[in-house]
């Protein structure tokens, strides 16, 4: 177990252009994450997967955003034509299914920040 | 819809005990959790409750009150290390976190 994995661990795009951040969970984890964080503020949910079934999308998200989980083990999540207000930090985070396991913490990765000029 | 409270800021003394203070209104509940989160670091887990009452783990307690829809953190024998964001994050299913409280430690 080494823990849930993020890249890149920064990255720095022009506005308008396209990227991708990948996310790899906790390997026996099968429900993902992915928050968006600013400075001095709480992680906002995104959305979020059930094996590579995505379970629910923010409303407040827009359509210029996506992810996928196509075999139920990593993630991509991808934002399209990007603006400089999706500058965030991006977080993944796992955890087991509900049930037995309901009491599991999210396990979190060190995020992806997006600087977006 | 979905909302959870929490003080954007407390300051407390090196040695002494803090209460940090959440409230929510969640469309369906199934626990309450906190986290800790330093500065440029990702949030690690500190506690769960799911039923009424006070959980302990050392320095750390976290009640809840489900008819009431709150919940504190407790830290007692304060560390200037405990300077940190505190998160309180509820399970609807999916995780919704609040804002998170921003705790200063003064020596």
């Amino acid at each position: 177990d080494t823990g849930v994995s993020q890249n890149p661990r920064h990255k720095i795009t022009k506005r308008g252009q396209n990227v991708t951040f990948r996310c790899d969970p906790i390997s026996e984890h099968n429900r993902l994450y992915w928050y968006r964080q600013t400075l001095g503020q709480g992680p906002e949910f995104l959305t979020y997967f059930q094996n590579e079934a995505q379970l629910e999308k923010s409303r407040l998200l827009s359509d210029r955003f996506s992810a996928e989980r196509p075999k139920g083990s990593f993630s991509t999540l991808e934002i399209q034509r990007t603006e400089q207000g999706d500058s965030a930090m991006y977080l993944c985070a796992s955890s087991p299914r509900g049930g037995e396991s309901y009491n599991s913490p999210l396990h979190f990765g060190n995020g992806t920040r997006l600087t977006v000029t | 819809g979905q909302n959870i409270d929490q003080p954007t800021e407390m300051t407390a003394t090196e040695g002494a005990i803090v209460q940090i203070n959440c409230t929510y209104q969640t469309s369906g509940f199934n626990g309450l959790f906190w986290y800790q989160q330093h500065a440029g670091e990702a949030p690690t887990f500190l506690s769960y409750n799911v039923l009424d009452g006070l959980e302990e783990k050392g320095r750390f307690s976290s009640f809840l009150s489900r008819s009431k829809g709150y919940s504190y953190l407790l830290l007692k024998e304060l560390q200037m290390k405990d300077s940190a964001s505190y998160l309180c994050a509820v399970r609807d299913d999916k995780i919704i976190f609040g804002k998170g409280t921003r705790l200063h430690i003064l020596p």
